[in-house]
């Protein structure tokens, strides 16, 4: 039973352009969305997160969108850069979470 | 500020063997404190939860276990590993009550031969 999904494996992007991850949850419970950033062998850092009770939440060059009546939210990227290169995982819960399978992004040069 | 750290970082075990994963916590006091397993082409799977010393609660029925004998230590165990058990254990605590946000350990790299 996942209730976090991310359908997408893998994204690739060329740098300067948007990047646009994706994920979809079933339970209607969840109040706190977060997405997270990992490199190989090391633990996810956190990026950024969302309320239950928003939309849309900034910082710098991610935003992150939540749409509560389709179970999705996704994050945007913009401009990517190489170094944003990781695996990115979507995340649901108050205390503890639930993580999605995560999608590999690559952003070319 | 807080840190958090979690050993050994990589370890090569045949089946049948035990096993110690330590984690502590630095600069906080009674944090909640997780084991999540990344097994491969697989997410982040939440394997133990605690709130206080003594307190854990398991999430997935499995051949693990884990242990809190002090407030900022958290140790993830088995008597006996199974192939299975292979995959990358990350450390994480949170701050009570506090919505969300988990600060995770480096990892440990764990096969199973």
């Amino acid at each position: 039973d996942q209730q976090v999904k991310q359908n997408s494996p893998s994204l690739s992007v060329q740098e300067g352009r948007i990047s646009i991850l994706n994920c979809d949850y079933t339970n209607s419970m969840f109040d706190y969305f977060l997405w997270y950033k990992k490199y190989p062998a090391e633990g996810p850092t956190f990026l950024i997160s969302i309320s239950s009770i928003k939309d849309k939440n900034e910082d710098g060059r991610f935003t992150v969108f939540l749409n509560k009546s389709a179970k999705h939210l996704s994050l945007h990227i913009v401009p990517s850069q190489p170094g944003d290169s990781a695996v990115y995982f979507c995340a649901a819960g108050f205390q503890k979470l639930v993580f999605g399978t995560g999608t590999r992004l690559l952003v070319s040069p | 500020s807080q840190t958090i750290h979690q050993w050994p970082a990589t370890l090569v075990q045949p089946v049948g063997s035990p096993l110690s994963l330590e984690c502590t916590v630095e600069g906080t006091s009674n944090p909640n404190l997780y084991w999540y397993r990344q097994a491969a082409g697989r997410g982040l799977q939440l394997l133990f939860y605690s709130v206080g010393i003594g307190q854990i609660s398991s999430e997935v029925p499995q051949n693990l276990s884990a242990s809190r004998p002090q407030d900022r230590q958290f140790i993830l165990s088995s008597k006996k590993l199974l192939l299975s058990d292979s995959g990358f254990y990350l450390c994480a605590w949170s701050v009570p009550g506090a919505a969300g946000e988990l600060f995770f350990g480096e990892g440990s790299r764990l096969t199973v031969l």
